[in-house]
């Protein structure tokens, strides 16, 4: 069975304070994919990124940074230096190999307030 | 240039009645996705349409949703009849057919169904 689990439901910070999203996935295939989405007050989840099983490179994006560690099965998301702007739902997301093009897997979502 | 839209925003019926969903994705996008968000739980896939065909609705839950997309433009998910477990979030979500394969899905807002 294929599973995502953000254990965090909540978390607040100050702005300006780094904050790491853990994301831990279980799946028995050897291709797969992972995702982050946001979801912002507006409520339509925005897509961040999108890695494949196959690249444990890790990513920076501006603020935004990920870490894919397959050995631990965890995707984690961390921002620096946060910003008001931040706050949001964050949903991590997984495909397997077989799964059909849009049918993801989604984690329970991680509510991030970022207080000035 | 116009996001996916989803109407309405807010559907409040008591049990046993009937609500319709619509969604518009965005223009030229042949795939449309709906998934569904039970309070508290994680974001389900329902289906995935290629146009006017069904792909994959494997995660439609019972004979009680109907999902159309007459023509491969706009797209109806109907509830009939409603049930109180059937309360939730339902998205929609579209992608050209490259970015399905990569997992950007362009999300709507959602539709907030409340079952009484």
């Amino acid at each position: 069975a294929q599973k995502v689990t953000q254990a965090q439901t909540e978390i607040s910070v100050v702005e300006k304070e780094d904050v790491t999203l853990d994301c831990v996935y279980e799946t028995r295939d050897t291709t797969y994919y992972l995702f982050w989405y946001k979801q912002p007050p507006s409520g339509e989840l925005v897509f961040l990124i999108r890695r494949n099983s196959f690249d444990e490179q890790n990513e920076i994006s501006g603020r935004y940074s990920w870490n894919f560690q397959k050995s631990t099965s965890s995707f984690n998301f961390t921002i620096t230096a946060s910003q008001v702007v931040d706050s949001a739902v964050y949903f991590c997301a997984l495909r397997g190999y077989g799964g059909s093009q849009g049918n993801l897997i989604f984690g329970k979502g991680t509510k991030l307030s970022v207080k000035p | 240039e116009a996001g996916v839209t989803q109407f309405p925003s807010h559907s409040v019926i008591e049990k046993g009645q009937t609500v319709t969903l619509r969604c518009d994705p965005i223009s030229g996008h042949d795939n449309l996705y709906w998934y569904r968000r039970v309070m508290g739980k994680e974001i389900k896939f329902l289906l995935h349409f290629v146009k006017e065909s069904k792909q994959d609705e494997s995660g439609m839950p019972n004979n009680r949703f109907l999902a159309e997309r007459t023509g491969g433009t706009y797209s109806t998910l109907k509830v009939q009849p409603a049930e109180l477990e059937d309360s939730g979030v339902y998205f929609c979500a579209s992608s050209q057919v490259g970015g399905a394969i990569i997992g950007e899905l362009f999300f709507g807002e959602g539709s907030r169904l409340t079952v009484l």
